[in-house]
Order: structure tokens, then C-alpha cells, then sequence
């Protein structure tokens, strides 16, 4: 199985600024991770696929870059409505699809 | 516009059995795999399992955690797919997610939630 681990599991950043979130992958997955946003009561959202490519409808604030073990969503300038919980999915191994265990994006 | 809606959910004691439905319009669903993501309360996402679609014979593979538990199925002539729980565990109650399977989640129904408590 492949261990998915997202750094910090809490990030408090004020409206305006830059976030930066983190996944790690305990062996390569090559490109084959994703993003969702969660909000509280809601479904995921995909927001990222292939490690960078935004999804449909996604704003251009979000990026997301890395390969092989090392990954990163970068939100540009925060929304009032960016505040959600974050994971990363890996699906290298097709066998097994894993999550990371997910970062909470708090206002500051 | 691509709807995936989760029905079959509720409260079920230790031990029994439950049915959840997913049922797909906006797309055509005979092309594609379809997986169920479950979610613990206050926890994160945990696949569940898969089925493909025709061309790939309807396989199916599952988490180890529900293997020999859990059945997944479709009915392409519906545009449903299914998830059959027994011998459920209250370490199961969580919020069902059917997903279509791209490798990555590109839509997602609502869910259902599952309790299981005695």
C-alpha cells in the first residue's frame, strides 16, 4: 500500500495570502496524484489531476506541481471560500487508490 | 450535466446487512468504472472498491477491509450501481460516496450515510 502524507494537518492563513500545502508518497507515483476540496457537509471536489492539471472549472488561483514523491498545492490568493479541508489521492498503484489523511485551511 | 445520487443508507445493528444505490444520469455510464469512497465521521476518505465497465468484464476489486463483506454491481440497463454490505462492523459507519472512476474522482454523488450501532 501506499502511504499518502499531507503536511501540516492545520493551516492558518489570512484572506489574501498564499497557501502552500504539502503531500508525500511513500514510493514514486509518478504524476498520478490528485487534489480535492472538501467543505463541511459536501462531497469532495476534484481540483487538481496528472499532479498540475486543474480540473474543469477550477480558478487558475490553484496550482499544483511534483513528481514522483513530492507534491504541492499552491493556493495564490486566498477566497473567503478556499477554507475547506484539502487531500491528495494517489492512483499509481490502481489496485489500491489512497488518500492522504487531508490539511484543514483555517482562516487566520 | 453529470448527477450521481446515493440512496440505502441508514442505521443497521452489528452483524446485518444493507444495500446502497447510486444512480447516474449525464453520462454514459456503461463506459465507465465506478468505485464507492467511504468517509468515517470526522475522519478522511477510504476507498472501498470498483467495478469496471463491460469491455473490462465487470471486475470488480475491493479494499481488504471490506473484502469478503462487501459485493459491488451494476445494472447498465439502469444506470445504477450498487454496493451490498453484510456481516457489517460498527468500524463501517461512515458517509458512502459513489465516485466515477477516471484514476482520479471527477464527479462525486452527495453520499449516504451508514450507522451501524446497536
Amino acid at each position: 500500500e501506499i502511504v499518502m502524507t499531507q503536511s501540516p494537518a492545520t493551516l492558518s492563513v489570512s484572506p489574501g495570502e498564499r497557501a502552500t500545502l504539502s503531500c508525500r508518497a511513500s514510493q514514486s507515483v509518478s504524476s498520478n496524484l490528485a487534489w480535492y476540496q472538501q467543505k463541511p457537509g459536501q462531497a469532495p471536489r476534484l481540483l487538481i489531476y496528472g499532479a498540475s492539471t486543474r480540473a474543469t472549472g477550477i480558478p487558475a488561483r490553484f496550482s499544483g506541481s511534483g513528481s514522483g514523491t513530492e507534491f504541492t498545492l499552491t493556493i495564490s490568493s486566498l477566497q473567503s471560500e478556499d477554507f475547506a479541508v484539502y487531500y491528495c489521492q494517489q492512483y499509481n498503484n490502481w489496485l489500491l487508490y489512497t488518500f492522504g489523511q487531508g490539511t484543514k485551511l483555517e482562516i487566520k | 450535466e453529470v448527477q450521481l445520487v446515493e440512496s440505502g443508507g441508514g442505521l443497521v445493528q452489528p452483524g446485518g446487512s444493507l444495500r446502497l444505490s447510486c444512480a447516474a444520469s449525464g453520462f454514459t455510464f456503461s463506459d465507465h468504472y465506478m468505485d464507492w469512497v467511504r468517509q468515517a465521521p470526522g475522519k478522511g476518505l477510504e476507498w472501498v472498491g470498483r467495478t469496471r465497465n463491460k469491455a473490462n468484464s465487470y471486475t470488480t476489486e475491493y479494499a481488504a477491509s471490506v473484502k469478503g463483506r462487501f459485493t459491488i454491481s451494476r445494472d447498465d440497463s439502469k444506470n445504477s450501481l450498487y454496493l451490498q454490505m453484510n456481516s457489517l462492523k460498527t468500524e463501517d459507519t461512515a458517509v458512502y460516496y459513489c465516485a466515477r472512476d477516471l484514476s482520479y474522482y471527477d464527479h462525486w454523488g452527495q453520499g449516504t450515510l451508514v450507522t451501524v450501532s446497536s
